[in-house]
């Protein structure tokens, strides 16, 4: 099964509304990662959360890692139309053990 | 810097034939992974180099995937023969010793 597994699968907002995705990892992480991927695109990097690192802002963006539960939540704030995105989590073991993708969250952001 | 650059963009064959994905890393980055993602099975890694060096090859399906770095900025990818079941959009990524990976903008490949 997949390294992470990211919730919900899919999430419809309105523009104006946060918009808050987890993942859920099983194994132990140097770091986690998030991406953005729009329609038709390649995979494009947000932020990186180390495990010694409970929380981590980036503009509108907020992520937090628990590692204890083994899971991390990005959270878009005051969300727009262009946030309208898969986003997936991505787990890194570290040293050179492979980088895992969840199976992502579909965010769709109603104008 | 252009990015990480792929080619075809798009690849139509027909089940039997030959295909040969390339992948042009971003200069100064010295690994390189192949993705495939599909609705089925998602993002999956196929293979990963670091610096020419194939290190983890046990997500490529089956013998008839092969891929090289024949030198330190270029990649292939090759499926002989296709089936139409290796139809995905295949995506090459690279980093330069951090941790982000640099996404190229794919290869939808479809095997009638």
């Amino acid at each position: 099964s997949q390294q992470g597994e990211e919730d919900p699968q899919a999430l419809s907002i309105q523009e104006g509304e946060n918009a808050t995705m987890n993942c859920s990892y099983k194994t132990s992480i140097n770091n986690l990662q998030w991406y953005r991927q729009n329609s038709g695109r390649g995979l494009v990097h947000l932020i990186l959360i180390r495990s010694n690192e409970r929380e981590k802002h980036s503009g509108r963006l907020r992520v937090t890692l628990d590692t204890s539960k083994k899971s991390s939540s990005l959270l878009i704030t005051a969300s727009r139309a262009a946030d309208t995105a898969s986003y997936f989590c991505a787990t890194d073991p570290g040293g050179y053990q492979k980088v895992t993708f969840g199976t992502g969250t579909k965010l769709q952001v109603i104008p | 810097d252009a990015g990480v650059i792929q080619s075809p963009r798009h690849e139509v064959t027909e089940m039997g034939q030959e295909v040969t994905l390339r992948c042009k890393l971003i200069s100064g980055h010295n690994s390189l992974f192949w993705y495939r993602q599909t609705m089925m099975r998602g993002l999956e890694l196929l293979i990963y180099f670091n610096n020419n060096v194939p290190i983890d090859d046990s997500g490529m399906p089956e013998d008839r995937f092969s891929a090289k770095m024949p030198n330190a900025s270029f990649s292939t990818l090759k499926i002989q023969p296709s089936e139409p079941r290796d139809s995905a959009v295949y995506f090459c990524a690279s980093t330069g010793g951090y941790n982000e990976q640099f996404f190229g903008p794919g290869t939808r490949l479809t095997v009638l």
